[in-house]
C-alpha cells in the first residue's frame, strides 16, 4: 500500500505552546488530505479536509482558528495545534486519498501522540 | 454516507477464520463497502474494497450479499496478529479523491492462541 509518513511521531509540549503536525504522502500527490482525531478507546473523528491551493473544510464543532491546516503542496499537509491545552492532548492521524484508483481508496499515517502538560 | 452496523467485539482462535459481519441496509447503489483495520496506537490499514461481487486479496475476502444489506471480512487463518479494530465503512467511491470516510464504533477482534 500507499506510505504516508508524519512527524513528528509523538510530542510532548507545555500548555499555551503551538505544535505542528506533518503528513506527508510518499508514494503520490493529493490535491485532498484529511484530519483526525483519536481520544483513548475512540474511534477516529474526523476534524477537517485539507485542500491544496485553497482553504481547508472543517467539520462541524472544530474550531479552524485552533487548528491550523495548511495544505502546501501536493504532498505535505500541516496541522497545527495553537494554543494547545490539556484537552488537546489526543492521537492525530491524517490520511490521503489514493485518487488514480476509482474507488479512492484512503491510506492512513501512523499517527502523532501530543501530550500537553 | 450510509451507516454500518457492526458487533461491538468478538473472539476467534489463532488458526481459525475469523468472520467479521457488517450490516448497511441503507447502503446506495453507488456506495461500496471498505474495510479498514486498526491496530492499537497505530494509524488506520486498508483492507479491501467492494461494490457488489465478492473480492479477495492476500490479506482478506469480502463477502457482500446480493441486495447488498450486509456483508461479511474473512480473514482465513487469524493469527495474533490480526488483534485490532475493524470498521466497516460505506462510502461513495469516486477519484476526486474528496469524499470524506466516517468512522463508527468498528469491532474489537481479540484472536486468541
Amino acid at each position: 500500500g500507499a506510505v504516508v509518513s508524519q512527524h513528528p511521531s509523538w510530542v510532548i509540549c507545555k500548555s499555551g505552546t503551538s505544535v505542528k503536525i506533518e503528513c506527508r504522502s510518499l508514494d503520490f500527490q493529493a490535491t485532498t488530505m484529511f484530519w483526525y482525531r483519536q481520544f483513548p478507546k475512540q474511534s477516529l473523528m474526523l476534524m477537517a479536509t485539507s485542500n491544496e491551493g485553497s482553504k481547508a473544510t472543517y467539520e462541524q464543532g472544530v474550531e479552524k482558528d485552533k487548528f491550523l491546516i495548511n495544505h502546501a503542496s501536493l504532498t505535505l499537509s500541516t496541522l497545527t495545534v495553537t494554543s494547545a491545552h490539556p484537552e488537546d492532548s489526543s492521537f492525530y492521524i491524517c490520511s490521503v486519498p489514493d485518487q488514480a484508483r476509482y474507488t479512492d481508496t484512503q491510506y492512513f499515517g501512523p499517527g502523532t501522540r501530543l501530550t500537553v502538560l | 454516507d450510509a451507516k454500518t452496523t457492526q458487533p461491538t467485539s468478538m473472539d476467534c482462535a489463532e488458526g481459525r477464520a475469523a468472520n467479521l459481519p457488517c450490516n448497511h441496509s441503507t447502503i446506495s447503489g453507488n456506495e461500496y463497502v471498505y474495510w479498514y483495520r486498526q491496530i492499537h496506537s497505530q494509524g488506520p490499514q486498508y483492507i479491501i474494497h467492494g461494490l457488489k461481487n465478492n473480492e479477495t486479496n492476500e490479506m482478506a475476502s469480502l463477502i457482500i450479499t446480493e441486495d447488498r444489506k450486509s456483508s461479511t471480512l474473512i480473514l482465513p487463518h487469524a493469527t495474533l496478529r490480526d488483534t485490532a479494530v475493524y470498521y466497516c465503512i460505506v462510502r461513495v467511491g469516486g477519484n476526486t479523491g474528496g469524499f470524506k470516510t466516517i468512522f463508527g464504533a468498528g469491532t474489537r477482534l481479540f484472536v486468541k492462541a
